[in-house]
């Protein structure tokens, strides 16, 4: 089977760094997406990753690893806006998008 | 200007019932998708159509029919209503069907079946 593993919850204080990770075991890869989604709002586009390493893009960072299966999200700076989810998403062999179940991140000031 | 609207936002009605889910985009992509959101949040591909063909249609319900009168609407209709459709549906398109392409969203539309 195809899935997506990222933890369901995460908490963090405002100013602080976070990492949200993403484990994935698909048929084939053709890159990995990261989706920010507020509560009661559609997923917005974050970072796309196909090759190993660490696409900067201000606060937020995304980092893939190919041979590990592996890619986290880096929040840097947190603010109070940045509680969302966080989904993980990758485009398999076949290029279907398989979506992890997202990771809830939560903003403690 | 909203790049991928759907409507209704809200939309409560009884089992058994058939509804309509209207999407539009004006963003001049060639592929539009309809997701399902259910309550564990996971984000399941229903449909995907690629310049008004079916490209992908995952195991669904045939309850369920897309419907592509041109490229720039994507309608979701769905017969006999059952309490286990109740989710969030997810219209959504992209500038073509590959690798790499950025995935834009409608806002949901939010499905209860009673």
């Amino acid at each position: 089977g195809q899935n997506i593993d990222q933890p369901t919850e995460m908490t963090a204080t405002e100013g602080a760094i976070v990492q949200i990770n993403c484990t994935y075991q698909t048929s084939g890869f053709n890159g990995l997406f990261w989706y920010q989604q507020h509560a009661g709002e559609a997923p917005t586009f974050l970072s796309y990753n196909v090759l190993d390493g660490l696409e900067e893009k201000g606060r937020f960072s995304s980092f893939l690893s190919r041979s590990k299966g592996y890619s986290y999200l880096l929040l840097k700076e947190l603010q109070m806006k940045d509680s969302a989810s966080y989904l993980c998403a990758v485009f398999n062999s076949n290029y279907q998008l398989i979506w992890g179940a997202g990771t809830k991140l939560i903003i403690k000031p | 200007d909203t790049a991928v609207s759907q409507t209704p936002k809200y939309l409560v009605t009884q089992m058994g019932n058939d509804k309509s889910i209207k999407c539009e985009q004006n963003l001049g992509h060639d592929t539009m998708y309809w997701y399902k959101q259910d309550s564990k949040k996971f984000l399941k591909i229903m449909f995907s159509y690629n310049n008004k063909e079916l490209i992908i249609n995952e195991t669904v319900p045939n309850r369920f029919s897309p419907k592509s009168p041109d490229k720039a609407h994507l309608n979701l209709h769905i017969n006999s209503l059952e309490l286990g459709d109740s989710a969030v549906y997810f219209c959504a398109s992209s500038p073509r069907d590959s690798p790499g392409n950025t995935i834009y969203f409608g806002e949901g539309s939010w499905l209860t079946v009673v």
